[in-house]
């Protein structure tokens, strides 16, 4: 199985600081990453797919990059409503495994 | 709008059995793969299964061994998990979540279900 390895595990940011996430494969999974934004009793929430295009309805300040074993997830802008857990997931091959979380916490 | 309501959770003993339902609406249910995934409290996703458009195909995560079977009612727009065996480590929020495309499997889950919890507790 792919192994998903997010860092950090956790970070501080204040309301406008441009925010990044890190997401590594064990292997090569080319373009396959996907990431999702969760808050605390909800659902995970599709942001990112195909490592760099965002879904409908994404504010443009999420964005994606990287190929091959190395990912980011950056938020340009931190806003209010961006304190979460964010999730990577490979969806290279079955089975489709998740990143252990990062979450964005308040500065 | 597209909707997926899970029911069927609740508190069950260990080696007790569950089934899961997650009813579908808003979307053309019989032309999307869907999928089940796990969350324990206070942990990370951890996907469960995996169902064809048409159930023809199935995956389950290695660690189920055996335990688990997805299933589906495109009649009735309908997705099945049941549980059997059921461990204390089983204790999470289950939820269905539709793959992000209809045309090819992408794997990504483009909507999910608002979770229900299952506990297994003596």
């Amino acid at each position: 199985d792919i192994q998903m390895t997010q860092s950090p595990s956790s970070l501080s940011a204040s309301v406008g600081d441009r925010v990044t996430i890190t997401c590594r494969a064990s292997q090569s999974i080319s373009s396959y990453l996907s990431w999702y934004q969760q808050k605390p009793g909800k659902a995970p929430k599709l942001l990112i797919y195909g490592a760099s295009s965002l879904q409908s309805g994404v504010p443009s300040r999420f964005s994606g990059s990287g190929s091959g074993t190395d990912f980011t997830l950056t938020i340009s802008s931190l806003q209010p409503e961006d304190f979460a857990t964010y999730y990577c997931q490979q969806t290279y091959s079955t089975p489709v495994g998740f990143g252990q979380g990062t979450k964005v916490e308040i500065k | 709008e597209v909707q997926l309501v899970e029911s069927g959770g609740g508190l069950v003993q260990p080696g007790g059995s569950l089934r899961l339902s997650c009813a579908a609406s808003g979307f053309t249910f019989s032309s999307y793969e869907m999928n089940w995934v796990r969350q324990a409290p206070g942990k990370g996703l951890e996907w469960v299964s995996y169902i064809s458009s048409s159930g023809s195909s199935l995956y389950y995560a290695d660690s189920l061994k055996g335990r688990f079977t997805i299933s589906r009612d495109n009649a009735k727009n309908s997705l099945f998990l049941q549980m059997n065996s059921l461990r204390a480590e089983d204790t999470a929020v289950y939820y269905c979540a539709r793959d992000g495309n209809p045309s090819y499997s992408s794997g990504w889950f483009d909507f999910w279900g608002q979770g229900t919890l299952v506990t297994v507790s003596s």
